[in-house]
């Protein structure tokens, strides 16, 4: 059971371009939703994230939406970059018992054409 | 900074073969985590620890197995390697399990199992 659902799979922005990467969740006891990015050969790493009392975040060029009653949130990337090329996974945290754990997308292949 | 260490880059083994996953990270963090990670799938949780001894099934543990010796280490063991376990193995860590507590990732281990 997918718990939270990421789209599109994969995604080819020009340079300048805005890239948009939606996620869905099912799950009203997520608290916590970050965003992770991931380039070739690393591991992820913590981009931005967003409480769900919280409609919009942003972090120099890129902002997190989230619509809680949707229960939908996005990734935008502003003036997107070459340097932006990476797999980007939405993910949400669940606490329970005194620890809590990510549950991720499937993620985001973004690649920006120069 | 952070830093996650993995003991392998690239493994081969053969099926059958019992397989350990080694992980340290040099922060003093309570929580460590395993994850695999397939094209088209995302990260899915094996298992992971939030104290020394102490461990929790992910989503998907069947044919895995852990161990937290001490703090810094968190090991993933493959009683009997199959082929279906070919994958990226990715290890993380956090401070201590709160909801907005970033997770640092390691570099991963592609494991190929012939």
């Amino acid at each position: 059971q997918q718990q939270v659902k990421q789209s599109p799979q994969s995604l080819i922005v020009q340079k300048g371009g805005i890239s948009i990467i939606n996620c869905a969740y099912e799950n009203t006891a997520f608290d916590y939703f970050p965003w992770y990015q991931q380039f070739p050969g690393k591991g992820p790493a913590l981009l931005i994230a967003i409480r769900p009392d919280v409609s919009e975040k942003k972090e120099g060029r890129f902002t997190i939406s989230f619509n809680k009653s949707a229960k939908q949130f996005s990734l935008h990337i502003m003036d997107s970059q070459p340097g932006d090329s990476a797999t980007y996974f939405c993910a949400a945290t669940t606490f329970n018992s005194g620890y809590s754990t990510l549950t991720f997308g499937k993620g985001t292949m973004l690649l920006v054409s120069p | 900074d952070v830093k996650v260490t993995q003991s392998s880059r690239y493994l081969v083994k053969r099926t059958g073969e019992k397989v350990f996953l080694e992980c340290v990270q040099d922060m003093d963090h309570e929580n460590m985590f395993w994850y695999r990670q397939d094209p088209g799938l995302g990260l899915r949780l094996i298992y992971f620890s939030y104290d020394v001894k102490m461990k929790e099934k992910g989503d998907i543990p069947e044919g895995y197995s852990v161990s937290r010796e001490k703090k810094e280490r968190f090991s993933l063991i493959l009683e009997s390697a199959s082929t279906n376990q070919t994958s990226m193995y990715l290890c993380a860590s956090s401070l201590f399990g709160g909801s907005k507590d970033e997770q640092f990732f390691g570099p991963g281990t592609r494991l190929t199992v012939l």
